[in-house]
């Protein structure tokens, strides 16, 4: 079964610290998701990655940005956090052999700024 | 502009009765669709999915139905329970093999015991 993790369930964090989200998957996907949600607004694409290195801008990018350096890891920074980055950040991964498979989707992290 | 659809915030229905979720879409070139269903504090679960090729897909209480012409689709969860309170969303793809999935922006339905 395919697991996907992300390292903290619950995080606050100040107005302007840097913010590292980190996720993991165990399936060796070739691609992965970063998405937040919030209410009346669903999910929102934030970056994805298509392979290791590569990284593309998703719906809302500005303010983040992304980090691949190994295939099972995908990490979303947040360069100088906001109050408006407190949301609850998915992250997913898919295989990229098979067409429209199924995105898995970690717990998440609930992110609040203050 | 929203490309996926959901109109209905929320729905209540009653257990034992169906629950019919809406979706409908814009962009002709989808021709994958999926609904995924979450729980507070968890992610997002794969529910069911339907190709743009069928018109109906069913699995155990859980029914997609799709219509191409009018770009809806539609899933009815019967009988439904307590346990399928829950957000679903409806996720369209298919322009590509590396496109991200677009999603609607959910729908919460309370089953009422």
């Amino acid at each position: 079964d395919v697991k996907v993790t992300q390292s903290s369930r619950y995080l606050v964090k100040r107005t302007g610290e840097k913010v590292f989200l980190e996720c993991v998957q165990d399936m060796d996907h070739e691609n992965m998701f970063w998405y937040r949600q919030d209410p009346g607004l669903g999910l929102r694409l934030i970056y994805f990655s298509y392979d290791v290195k590569m990284k593309e801008k998703g719906d809302i990018p500005e303010g983040y940005s992304v980090s691949r350096e190994k295939k099972e890891r995908f990490s979303l920074i947040l360069e100088s956090a906001s109050t408006n980055q407190t949301s609850m950040y998915l992250c997913a991964s898919r295989t990229g052999q098979v067409y429209n498979s199924p995105l898995h989707f970690g717990n998440g992290t609930r992110l609040t700024v203050t | 502009d929203q490309q996926v659809k959901q109109n209905s915030p929320s729905l209540s229905v009653q257990e034992g009765r169906i629950s019919i979720l809406n979706c409908d879409y814009t962009n002709s070139m989808f021709d994958y669709f999926l609904w995924y269903k979450k729980y507070p504090a968890e992610g997002p679960t794969f529910l069911i999915s339907i190709s743009s090729i069928k018109d109906k897909n069913e699995d155990g209480r859980f029914t997609v139905f799709l219509n191409k012409s009018a770009k809806h689709l539609s899933l009815h969860i019967v009988p439904s329970q307590p346990g399928d309170s829950a957000v679903y969303f409806c996720a369209a793809s298919g322009i590509s093999r590396n496109t991200p999935l677009v999603f609607g922006k959910g729908t919460r339905l309370s089953v009422i015991a």
